[in-house]
Order: structure tokens, then C-alpha cells, then sequence
């Protein structure tokens, strides 16, 4: 089956430790995007790739890192600079990034990870 | 700036028809998504209309979107207690830009 996959789906991190949230995704995707999620607001876009070895910052990139060694493979760090990191987190993907894109270019979700700093 | 809104909640019967409701500000959206949101999960794409349409009909759900008012609308009809979930209305232009989701809640 094609899709994206997360984990965990619960992680739980003491203050000042860094923790990193997995996602992969098997659809061939170059683009794929981290978004954060808080109770009555909307997605908020963290980091995104829009092809292997290459990430921009998005809306609120402080207090987080990511790579893209792997064109499956998006880890997102949360660092211990993030100074308000409970949320449940959100990975996507796309067959390519808005900017370049050709046809729908729909974006694909993850389960989500919920993140919870003790 | 570009934004997207929608209302927070809404409440219908099982049975009924609901409709919500999202406005945006960017002219240049090319397509428009809903995505449905259950607890605890991720975002599932219910559907999408390219700018250039004015109604898509997918089975129960039908989306309407008028340009010149930048609004988009997705109505499901009869509507079912496992339809009770967070609707996200999405548009995109050079980037992805989500609304704040409506929580729909459908009594029995």
C-alpha cells in the first residue's frame, strides 16, 4: 500500500531534550512538508523539501530542524529551543512543490505524532 | 496577506444536510481541497476543485466555488454521525495555505 507513515504516534520529551519525529512516505513524492497543529487553529507549515538534499523554512521554523537525505525520508527535530512544543505534528507529501507545479499537486498526510513535553 | 477562514463549529442532525463554509483572500488559488479530520488522526482529502469550476458533485458531497465572492463551500448530504469530524478547507497558490477547520458535529 502506498501512503505516508509517522512515528511515533505518542512521544513524550522532558524539557530541554531534543526529540526527533519520523516520516516516510513510499508514494515517489519529491515534496514533502512538516506542518504543527494546536487546538482551534489551523495547520501551521514548520519546514518543507522540495527535493532531496534541499529544505526551506516555512511559517514558524524556529526551534526545529530537518533533513532530506532520502527522497522517502523527512525526519523533523524539535530542539530543546522550541520553546512551546506540545502539538500534534503533521507530515505531508506531494508529487512536487506549489511553486513548480503541474496538475493538482495534492498533498498527502501522515497519522500525525503528538508531542507532549513533560 | 493570503488567509483562510471558516467557521468553527457547526451542528446538524443525522440525516440533514450539511453545509460549510470557507472564504479566502488570494485570487491566484489554482485548486481548493477539503480534507476531513477525525481525532487523533491525520488529514484525509475528501475532495478538490480546479479554479476554473464552478461545482464538483463526488457522491454525497458537493463543492461550490464562487470566484468573484472567494468562497468555497462543501455540502454533504445526508449526513451521518461518522461524518463528526474537523472539515479543512485548503487552497493553493505558490504554497499550500490550510483554514482554521470547522468541527462538525452530527446529532443523533
Amino acid at each position: 500500500d502506498g501512503g505516508i507513515t509517522q512515528s511515533p504516534k505518542y512521544l513524550f520529551r522532558k524539557e530541554g531534550q531534543n526529540v526527533t519525529l519520523s516520516c516516510e512516505q513510499n508514494l515517489n513524492h519529491d515534496a514533502m512538508y512538516w506542518y504543527r497543529q494546536d487546538p482551534g487553529q489551523g495547520l501551521r507549515l514548520i519546514y518543507y523539501s522540495q527535493i532531496v538534499n534541499d529544505f526551506q523554512k516555512g511559517d514558524i521554523a524556529e526551534g526545529y530542524s530537518v533533513s532530506r537525505e532520502k527522497k522517502e525520508s523527512f525526519p523533523l527535530t524539535v530542539t530543546s529551543a522550541q520553546k512551546n512544543p506540545t502539538a500534534f505534528y503533521l507530515c505531508a507529501s506531494s508529487s512536487q512543490a506549489p511553486v513548480r507545479g503541474a496538475g493538482t499537486d495534492t498533498q498527502y498526510f501522515g497519522p500525525g505524532t503528538r508531542l507532549t513535553v513533560l | 496577506g493570503e488567509d483562510v477562514e471558516q467557521s468553527l463549529f457547526l451542528s446538524v442532525r443525522e440525516g440533514d444536510s450539511s453545509v460549510i463554509n470557507c472564504t479566502y483572500t488570494d485570487s491566484s488559488s489554482t485548486y481548493l481541497y477539503w480534507y476531513k479530520q477525525e481525532p487523533g488522526a491525520g488529514l484525509q482529502l475528501l475532495t478538490y476543485i480546479f479554479s476554473n469550476m464552478d461545482m464538483k458533485q463526488d457522491q454525497r458531497l458537493t463543492v461550490l466555488l464562487n470566484k468573484k465572492d472567494k468562497h468555497l463551500s462543501l455540502r454533504i448530504a445526508d449526513t451521518q454521525t461518522g461524518d463528526s469530524a474537523i472539515y479543512f478547507c485548503a487552497v493553493r497558490t505558490y504554497k499550500y495555505i490550510f483554514g482554521t477547520g470547522t468541527r462538525l458535529k452530527v446529532l443523533a
